[in-house]
């Protein structure tokens, strides 16, 4: 079936790095995406990769995709209390976005 | 300065009674999409719109009914025939479906009463 898959939950301390998986169904797709949502708020897009990298990076943030495994990380340098928020995986499909069901990431000071 | 507007950001339904959520973006996307967010669930696909005067069901389309007469504008309602209304509603936009990224609304809070 068409299910992204993510932990629920991650829990880092200030100044450390967090690593949010996740794993993804299809291999045709072409984008994978990385959203943000703070509390009582929309998604915001943090960043994608194209399905022919390995990696991309955009300031703190570090996107690794394994094609063969169908994984996808999230890392965040420099973990910030600000960084606290709900954190969702996403896969592109023919028609729409296939959403994960989103990491909690708490970060304590 | 171009965005995805939804309102109202919290509304009360009454049961039996329809309600309509609305949904504005000035981005010239062609696509819109409805999604439904409950706790632990993640985001459910309710309803999409890839070009004016036509959309499709999503994964949990029973209850709610949309229509795209506007490129800016795609409204929800949710019906009475929708059993478990409540919920938080995100808008989004793309350029087009297929590997665009999403611009989602602030979201709407729907509580029945």
């Amino acid at each position: 079936g068409e299910d992204v898959e993510q932990s629920l939950f991650l829990s880092v301390r200030e100044g450390d790095s967090s690593v949010i998986n996740c794993t993804y169904t299809d291999s045709s797709s072409t984008y994978l995406y990385w959203y943000k949502q703070e509390p009582g708020a929309g998604l915001q897009l943090l960043t994608y990769i194209f399905s022919n990298m390995d990696m991309k990076q955009d300031q703190r943030l570090t996107v690794l995709l394994n094609k063969k495994d169908k994984h996808l990380s999230l890392r965040i340098a420099d973990t910030q209390t600000g960084d606290s928020a709900i954190y969702f995986c996403a896969e592109s499909m023919a028609t729409a976005l296939i959403f994960g069901k989103g990491t909690t990431l708490s970060v304590s000071s | 300065d171009g965005g995805i507007t939804q309102s109202p950001k919290y509304l009360f339904r009454k049961e039996g009674q329809n309600v309509t959520l609305s949904c504005e973006q000035n981005l010239n996307h062609d696509a819109m999409y409805w999604y439904r967010q409950d706790p632990g669930q993640g985001l459910r696909l309710i309803y999409y719109s890839q070009i004016v005067n036509d959309f499709q069901k999503g994964d949990i389309a029973e209850g709610y009914s949309v229509s795209r007469e506007k490129k800016e504008s795609f409204p929800l309602t949710v019906t009475s025939a929708q059993k478990n209304p409540t919920a938080f509603y995100l808008c989004a936009s793309s350029m087009g479906t297929g590997g665009y990224g999403y611009t989602f609304g602030s979201g709407t809070r729907l509580t029945v009463v």
